[in-house]
Protein backbone atom coordinates (compact mmCIF):
# COMPACT_ATOMS: atom_id res chain seq x y z
CA UNK A 1 0.00 0.00 0.00
CA UNK A 2 1.08 3.73 -0.70
CA UNK A 3 2.97 5.46 2.18
CA UNK A 4 4.17 8.90 2.88
CA UNK A 5 6.66 9.70 5.02
CA UNK A 6 7.12 12.54 7.39
CA UNK A 7 9.77 13.86 9.92
CA UNK A 8 8.21 13.19 13.53
CA UNK A 9 9.34 16.71 14.65
CA UNK A 10 11.02 19.95 13.01
CA UNK A 11 11.79 23.03 15.57
CA UNK A 12 11.52 26.54 14.19
CA UNK A 13 12.51 30.22 16.26
CA UNK A 14 9.62 32.31 15.62
CA UNK A 15 9.74 34.88 12.37
CA UNK A 16 11.78 31.90 10.91
CA UNK A 17 10.59 29.80 8.69
CA UNK A 18 9.21 26.03 8.87
CA UNK A 19 9.71 23.11 6.19
CA UNK A 20 8.23 20.72 6.35
CA UNK A 21 8.51 17.46 3.98
CA UNK A 22 6.48 14.69 2.73
CA UNK A 23 7.70 12.06 0.69
CA UNK A 24 6.40 8.87 -1.56
CA UNK A 25 6.68 7.07 -4.39
CA UNK A 26 5.80 9.27 -7.43
CA UNK A 27 3.93 12.17 -4.83
CA UNK A 28 4.66 14.52 -7.54
CA UNK A 29 2.10 12.55 -9.87
CA UNK A 30 -0.82 13.79 -7.67
CA UNK A 31 -2.07 16.35 -5.68
CA UNK A 32 -0.82 17.00 -1.86
CA UNK A 33 -2.90 18.06 0.85
CA UNK A 34 -1.53 19.38 4.20
CA UNK A 35 -3.70 19.94 7.53
CA UNK A 36 -2.74 21.11 11.08
CA UNK A 37 -3.69 19.57 13.82
CA UNK A 38 -3.55 22.08 17.24
CA UNK A 39 -3.62 20.08 20.61
CA UNK A 40 -6.73 18.45 21.60
CA UNK A 41 -8.64 20.48 18.21
CA UNK A 42 -9.71 18.95 15.03
CA UNK A 43 -7.50 18.71 11.67
CA UNK A 44 -8.33 21.82 9.61
CA UNK A 45 -6.94 21.97 5.98
CA UNK A 46 -4.11 24.30 5.27
CA UNK A 47 -3.08 23.89 1.78
CA UNK A 48 -4.92 21.70 -0.97
CA UNK A 49 -3.92 20.60 -4.67
CA UNK A 50 0.01 21.31 -3.75
CA UNK A 51 -0.44 24.45 -3.24
CA UNK A 52 -3.82 26.32 -2.37
CA UNK A 53 -4.49 28.18 0.48
CA UNK A 54 -8.39 28.36 1.65
CA UNK A 55 -9.94 30.48 2.73
CA UNK A 56 -9.22 32.29 5.96
CA UNK A 57 -5.66 30.69 5.93
CA UNK A 58 -2.75 32.96 6.71
CA UNK A 59 -0.17 33.58 3.73
CA UNK A 60 2.45 32.45 5.40
CA UNK A 61 1.34 28.83 4.25
CA UNK A 62 2.94 27.37 1.16
CA UNK A 63 3.09 23.99 -0.68
CA UNK A 64 5.10 22.68 -3.10
CA UNK A 65 4.93 19.30 -4.71
CA UNK A 66 7.42 17.59 -7.37
CA UNK A 67 8.99 14.53 -8.12
CA UNK A 68 8.89 12.17 -4.74
CA UNK A 69 8.30 15.05 -2.00
CA UNK A 70 6.02 17.60 -1.04
CA UNK A 71 6.81 20.43 0.88
CA UNK A 72 4.81 23.09 3.54
CA UNK A 73 6.59 26.28 4.26
CA UNK A 74 5.30 28.15 6.85
CA UNK A 75 7.50 31.48 6.67
CA UNK A 76 7.18 34.01 9.71
CA UNK A 77 6.76 31.25 11.84
CA UNK A 78 4.21 32.56 15.39
CA UNK A 79 4.17 30.78 18.17
CA UNK A 80 0.31 29.56 17.19
CA UNK A 81 1.59 27.53 14.55
CA UNK A 82 2.64 25.11 16.50
CA UNK A 83 0.88 21.96 16.07
CA UNK A 84 0.70 18.60 14.51
CA UNK A 85 0.88 18.47 10.34
CA UNK A 86 -0.43 15.87 8.72
CA UNK A 87 0.35 15.31 4.69
CA UNK A 88 -2.62 13.35 2.52
CA UNK A 89 -2.65 12.13 -1.51
CA UNK A 90 -5.34 10.63 -3.00
CA UNK A 91 -3.55 6.93 -4.13
CA UNK A 92 -5.70 4.07 -6.11
CA UNK A 93 -9.11 5.70 -5.14
CA UNK A 94 -8.44 5.80 -1.46
CA UNK A 95 -6.95 8.20 1.34
CA UNK A 96 -3.45 8.41 2.61
CA UNK A 97 -2.10 10.23 5.24
CA UNK A 98 1.69 10.61 6.34
CA UNK A 99 2.67 9.80 9.80
CA UNK A 100 2.57 13.65 11.06
CA UNK A 101 5.12 16.01 11.83
CA UNK A 102 5.33 17.88 15.21
CA UNK A 103 6.18 21.67 14.81
CA UNK A 104 7.40 23.00 17.90
CA UNK A 105 8.32 27.09 18.00
CA UNK A 106 11.08 27.43 20.53
CA UNK B 1 -21.90 28.00 8.98
CA UNK B 2 -21.50 24.77 7.70
CA UNK B 3 -21.02 22.45 10.53
CA UNK B 4 -20.67 18.38 10.93
CA UNK B 5 -21.48 16.98 14.63
CA UNK B 6 -20.67 13.38 15.28
CA UNK B 7 -22.06 11.29 18.03
CA UNK B 8 -22.53 7.59 18.97
CA UNK B 9 -19.11 7.07 20.33
CA UNK B 10 -18.83 4.94 23.72
CA UNK B 11 -17.20 2.78 26.24
CA UNK B 12 -17.79 -0.89 25.04
CA UNK B 13 -16.20 -4.11 25.42
CA UNK B 14 -14.45 -6.35 22.79
CA UNK B 15 -16.69 -7.92 20.25
CA UNK B 16 -19.44 -5.40 20.94
CA UNK B 17 -20.63 -3.18 17.90
CA UNK B 18 -21.41 0.54 17.61
CA UNK B 19 -23.15 2.93 15.38
CA UNK B 20 -21.52 6.13 14.31
CA UNK B 21 -23.62 9.12 13.33
CA UNK B 22 -22.76 12.56 11.77
CA UNK B 23 -25.00 15.41 11.13
CA UNK B 24 -24.13 17.72 8.66
CA UNK B 25 -25.42 21.68 8.36
CA UNK B 26 -24.88 24.54 6.61
CA UNK B 27 -24.26 23.24 3.28
CA UNK B 28 -26.03 20.39 0.51
CA UNK B 29 -25.11 17.41 1.91
CA UNK B 30 -26.08 15.10 -0.86
CA UNK B 31 -23.65 16.67 -3.48
CA UNK B 32 -20.39 15.50 -1.30
CA UNK B 33 -18.58 12.64 -0.77
CA UNK B 34 -18.04 12.01 3.27
CA UNK B 35 -15.55 9.92 4.97
CA UNK B 36 -14.55 8.71 8.49
CA UNK B 37 -11.49 8.87 9.67
CA UNK B 38 -9.71 8.06 12.92
CA UNK B 39 -7.17 9.00 15.28
CA UNK B 40 -5.76 6.33 18.02
CA UNK B 41 -4.97 8.03 21.49
CA UNK B 42 -0.95 9.57 20.31
CA UNK B 43 -1.39 8.67 17.21
CA UNK B 44 -1.82 10.08 13.45
CA UNK B 45 -4.85 10.21 11.19
CA UNK B 46 -6.25 6.99 9.60
CA UNK B 47 -8.73 7.41 7.11
CA UNK B 48 -11.15 4.87 7.80
CA UNK B 49 -13.95 4.19 5.01
CA UNK B 50 -15.75 7.09 2.54
CA UNK B 51 -19.26 6.80 0.50
CA UNK B 52 -20.36 8.91 -2.81
CA UNK B 53 -23.08 11.51 -2.45
CA UNK B 54 -25.67 8.92 -4.39
CA UNK B 55 -24.23 6.37 -2.31
CA UNK B 56 -23.12 4.11 -5.32
CA UNK B 57 -19.61 3.61 -4.13
CA UNK B 58 -18.16 3.13 -0.93
CA UNK B 59 -14.29 2.09 0.05
CA UNK B 60 -12.53 0.99 3.04
CA UNK B 61 -9.56 0.86 4.58
CA UNK B 62 -8.16 -2.66 5.13
CA UNK B 63 -8.15 -2.22 8.56
CA UNK B 64 -11.49 -1.72 8.44
CA UNK B 65 -12.56 -4.11 5.42
CA UNK B 66 -15.51 -6.75 6.78
CA UNK B 67 -16.34 -4.91 10.01
CA UNK B 68 -16.88 -1.40 9.17
CA UNK B 69 -20.12 -0.34 6.95
CA UNK B 70 -20.73 3.47 6.16
CA UNK B 71 -24.27 4.39 4.99
CA UNK B 72 -25.73 7.84 4.65
CA UNK B 73 -29.06 9.23 4.44
CA UNK B 74 -29.42 12.14 1.98
CA UNK B 75 -32.90 13.09 3.39
CA UNK B 76 -31.69 13.81 7.13
CA UNK B 77 -27.90 15.19 6.02
CA UNK B 78 -26.20 12.25 7.67
CA UNK B 79 -23.93 9.56 7.37
CA UNK B 80 -23.26 6.70 9.70
CA UNK B 81 -20.36 4.29 10.57
CA UNK B 82 -21.56 0.73 11.74
CA UNK B 83 -18.74 -1.12 13.54
CA UNK B 84 -19.21 -4.76 14.16
CA UNK B 85 -16.80 -6.99 16.22
CA UNK B 86 -15.22 -4.08 17.91
CA UNK B 87 -11.43 -4.90 18.89
CA UNK B 88 -9.08 -2.89 21.36
CA UNK B 89 -7.45 -1.19 18.42
CA UNK B 90 -10.48 0.54 17.44
CA UNK B 91 -10.06 2.47 20.50
CA UNK B 92 -9.66 6.35 18.60
CA UNK B 93 -11.70 9.57 17.85
CA UNK B 94 -13.67 9.02 14.99
CA UNK B 95 -13.73 12.11 12.56
CA UNK B 96 -16.31 12.78 9.97
CA UNK B 97 -14.91 14.52 7.16
CA UNK B 98 -16.27 16.22 4.07
CA UNK B 99 -14.01 16.41 1.08
CA UNK B 100 -13.84 19.15 -1.42
CA UNK B 101 -16.65 20.54 -3.44
CA UNK B 102 -13.83 21.13 -6.90
CA UNK B 103 -12.53 17.99 -5.90
CA UNK B 104 -12.77 14.69 -3.92
CA UNK B 105 -8.95 14.31 -2.91
CA UNK B 106 -8.66 16.23 0.41
CA UNK B 107 -11.27 17.19 3.22
CA UNK B 108 -12.42 20.87 3.72
CA UNK B 109 -14.68 20.44 6.69
CA UNK B 110 -13.84 18.23 9.93
CA UNK B 111 -16.61 17.53 12.41
CA UNK B 112 -15.17 17.43 16.40
CA UNK B 113 -14.85 13.64 16.72
CA UNK B 114 -16.60 11.37 18.80
CA UNK B 115 -14.85 8.92 20.81
CA UNK B 116 -15.01 5.43 20.87
CA UNK B 117 -12.92 3.28 23.67
CA UNK B 118 -12.67 -0.66 23.44
CA UNK B 119 -11.81 -2.55 26.61
CA UNK B 120 -13.02 -5.30 28.69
Amino acid sequence: SYELRQPPSVSVSPGQTATITCSGENLGKTYATWYQQRPGQSPVLVIYQDNKRPSGIPERFSGSNSGDTATLTISGTQAIDEADYYCQAWDASTYVFGSGTRVTVL
Amino acid sequence: QEQLVESGGASVKPGGSLRLSCVASGFTFSDYYMSWIRQAPGKGLEWVSYITPRSTLTKYADSAEGRFIITRDNAKNSVFLQIDSLRAEDTAVYYCARAGASSHWYFDLWGRGTPVTVSS
